[in-house]
């Protein structure tokens, strides 16, 4: 079990769709953040957020756009994406930003999505 | 540069054997260091924090070497369900940067 549940698990999508990844964090935490997994690759930080606000889009195409409509809830809307874009997409939430002292970010189980 | 560099591995290593990897990082600055693990399929977890005496959580040893630039990880007797990958996470910097990972080292525990 995992205080942070995304959705949807799995999604396949073509280049021309919208579609949104959901993230929620029943922990009370203050900052949520998006993370890219590819094969062979290490987690790269997409977006932070904290306390609702966004602080830090780490160059990022715009073709992804984040939303944090509250501390508990965040969104990855997907549009016109690219077949390099697949990849399993992780959630994570911490009390403070970057983990704060203890560095530690609870990770949702990931949505993996397949451009075709 | 890469920012945090591990040996991907795999490491195939009998059960009860003592198993070490480590992990460079690039950034001198860096302030906070750790062990994240992650099993197949599924999300990282943290492991441990890694502090600049070194510590210890029953079989898993952590050390940092800032000098060099590297961190270690320790782990004794091994399990079966050892079996994972480890991510290494340094913390560039503090403040809402976010932490940087390392791309893992897959460890695999054979009876």
């Amino acid at each position: 079990e995992t205080g942070v549940t995304q959705t949807p698990r799995h999604l396949v999508m073509g280049m021309t769709n919208k579609k949104s990844l959901k993230c929620e964090q029943h922990l009370g935490h203050n900052a949520m953040y998006w993370y890219k997994q590819s094969a062979k690759k290490p987690l790269e930080l997409m977006f932070v957020y904290n306390f609702k606000e966004q602080t830090e889009n780490n160059s990022v195409p715009s073709r992804f756009s984040p939303e944090c409509p509250n501390s508990s809830h965040l969104f990855l809307h997907l549009h016109t994406l690219q077949p390099e874009d697949s990849a399993l997409y992780l959630c994570a939430s911490s009390q403070n930003p970057s983990g704060g002292n203890t560095g530690e970010l609870f990770f949702g189980e990931g949505s993996r999505l397949t451009v075709l | 540069r890469k920012e945090v560099e591990q040996d991907p591995g795999p490491f195939n290593v009998p059960e009860g054997a003592t198993v070490a990897f480590n992990c460079t990082y690039s950034n001198s600055a860096s302030q906070s260091f750790f062990w994240y693990r992650q099993d197949c399929r599924k999300e990282p977890k943290l492991l441990m924090s890694v502090y600049s005496s070194g510590n210890e959580d029953g079989r898993f040893t952590a050390q940092l070497n800032r000098a060099s630039q590297y961190i270690s990880l320790l782990i004794r007797d091994s399990k079966l369900s050892d079996s994972a990958t480890y991510l290494c996470v340094v913390n560039p910097g503090g403040g809402a940067d976010g932490l940087t990972f390392g791309k893992g080292t897959h460890l695999i525990i054979q009876p």
